[in-house]
């Protein structure tokens, strides 16, 4: 079964330090995998994806993710965090049948 | 401007109500989905439809029901058969396998 799992309930680093928020998934095949972002209250704005190609993928806002097939993970990093950042971040993996499994999410929290 | 429209934001409702939360997008997307978001439990799928006129229950769809009469509309109603429907709603949208969401709505029952 397909599952993705956030193992950081809630993370806090200070302003200008690194980041490094972790996922592992479970899926039988190649799968397509996603973090995204949500303010509080909000919906959740769509950073990076990866499908395919180069394992290390770019997105939004400067954040990236790296895809380790071995180790069934796909970690989001950002070399330095911004007191804008703090929100929830989601993990999320793109299985057949167009549905979609979200880990139970991240919460960040920025220190001036 | 394009994208994908939840209304109302805010909405309460006495126990026994029926209530439905809209979901509208101008962006022509085929598949559109709801999911369910309640703390430290991540995004639970409710109901999903690929197509206008077909639509797929979720893990989560006892209490909820869907209509898909028009591509860009896909509304939800809570029953009353929904035992704990206090929550967040999210819609979204699917294209080129990317989903893509709206700004939810708050669902309190008092």
């Amino acid at each position: 079964a397909q599952s993705v799992t956030q193992p950081d309930i809630h993370i806090t680093v200070s302003e200008g330090a690194s980041l490094e928020l972790r996922c592992n998934y479970s899926y039988g095949a190649t799968p397509y995998l996603f973090w995204y972002v949500q303010s509080p209250g909000q919906g959740l704005q769509l950073l990076l994806k990866y499908f395919s190609g180069d394992t290390l993928v770019q997105g939004i806002k400067g954040f990236e993710a790296e895809f380790k097939r071995s180790q069934s993970s796909f970690n989001l990093r950002k070399p330095s965090v911004h007191w804008s950042d703090a929100a929830e971040y989601f993990c999320a993996v793109g299985a057949s049948g167009n549905q979609f499994y979200f880990g139970t999410g991240t919460s960040l929290t920025v220190i001036p | 401007d394009g994208g994908i429209t939840q209304s109302p934001k805010y909405l309460f409702r006495k126990e026994g109500q029926n209530v439905t939360l809209s979901c509208e997008q101008n962006l022509n997307h085929d598949a559109m989905y709801w999911y369910r978001q309640d703390p430290g439990q991540g995004l639970r799928l409710i109901y999903y439809s690929q197509i206008v006129n077909d639509f797929q229950k979720g893990d989560i769809a006892e209490g909820y029901s869907v209509s898909r009469e028009k591509k860009e509309s896909f509304p939800l109603t809570v029953t009353s058969a929904q035992k704990n429907p206090t929550a967040f709603y999210l819609c979204a949208s699917r294209f080129s396998d990317t989903i893509y969401f709206g700004e939810g709505s708050w669902l309190t029952v008092v």
